[in-house]
């Protein structure tokens, strides 16, 4: 089915270790995006990416790295996990066009850094 | 900056019950707004949306009208169903920034049968 999947769904790190959080979409979408959602926050936006290539920082990139080799693909690592970063990630795509038509967000990494 | 406040939850109902949830927002040009839904265990979902002032989204049930003069963006429904039971969103994007969303902090709904 066409979506965007998100790899692993669960994951429990030490803190300092490094992980790096798979998204991927078969939708030719030019827009991705990576939200971390935590309690009272709502979601908020970490790095984006409006095509293969280019990547900027959002909302509180801090801690996080991005890259975009493909279309499909937008990993999102984490280079030393702090419990800060205890949190759930959505990915996120979206097509390019002259009327927006909303994102299409993977089901989520529920991630615990302990 | 562009930012978006919802009421907040949450919000118990009963089943058949009318519901609203408020939305206001400020940002720069003329936004587009957006109602995502989260089922429990899942990602968001597009509920509906509107791209110019005085615009009526409406998907499942639910309304939103684009409020330009008051800048709001309430969620509406007639009589909702224990199915409805999620966390609403209110987004927007603005100034051209078609792929970045800023949300608002999430409502709670509840229905009971």
């Amino acid at each position: 089915n066409a979506g965007v999947t998100q790899t692993p769904k669960f994951q429990v790190l030490k803190t300092g270790q490094s992980m790096t959080l798979q998204c991927a979409q078969d939708m030719n979408h030019e827009y991705m995006s990576w939200y971390r959602q935590d309690p009272g926050m709502g979601l908020r936006l970490i790095h984006y990416s409006v095509g293969a290539g280019i990547t900027d920082q959002g909302e509180v990139p801090n801690g996080y790295n991005v890259s975009r080799s493909t279309t499909e693909d937008f990993p999102l690592r984490l280079l030393s996990a702090a419990p800060s970063q205890t949190s759930v990630y959505f990915c996120a795509s979206s097509r390019q066009a002259s009327e927006y038509m909303g994102y299409t967000f993977g089901s989520g990494t529920r991630l615990t850094v302990v | 900056g562009n930012s978006v406040t919802q009421m907040e939850g949450p919000v118990t109902l009963s089943e058949e019950a009318f519901l609203t949830i408020n939305c206001t927002y400020t940002a720069t040009g003329y936004p587009s707004l957006f109602w995502y839904v989260q089922y429990p265990g899942e990602g968001l979902q597009l509920l509906l949306k509107a791209t110019k002032a005085d615009d009526k989204g409406s998907n499942k049930g639910f309304e939103a009208t684009y409020r330009k003069e008051t800048t709001s963006f309430h969620l509406e429904k007639g009589s909702v169903q224990v199915s409805d039971s999620a966390v609403y969103f209110c987004a927007l994007t603005s100034g051209g920034s078609n792929y970045k969303l800023t949300f608002g902090k999430g409502t709670l709904l509840t229905v009971n049968p």
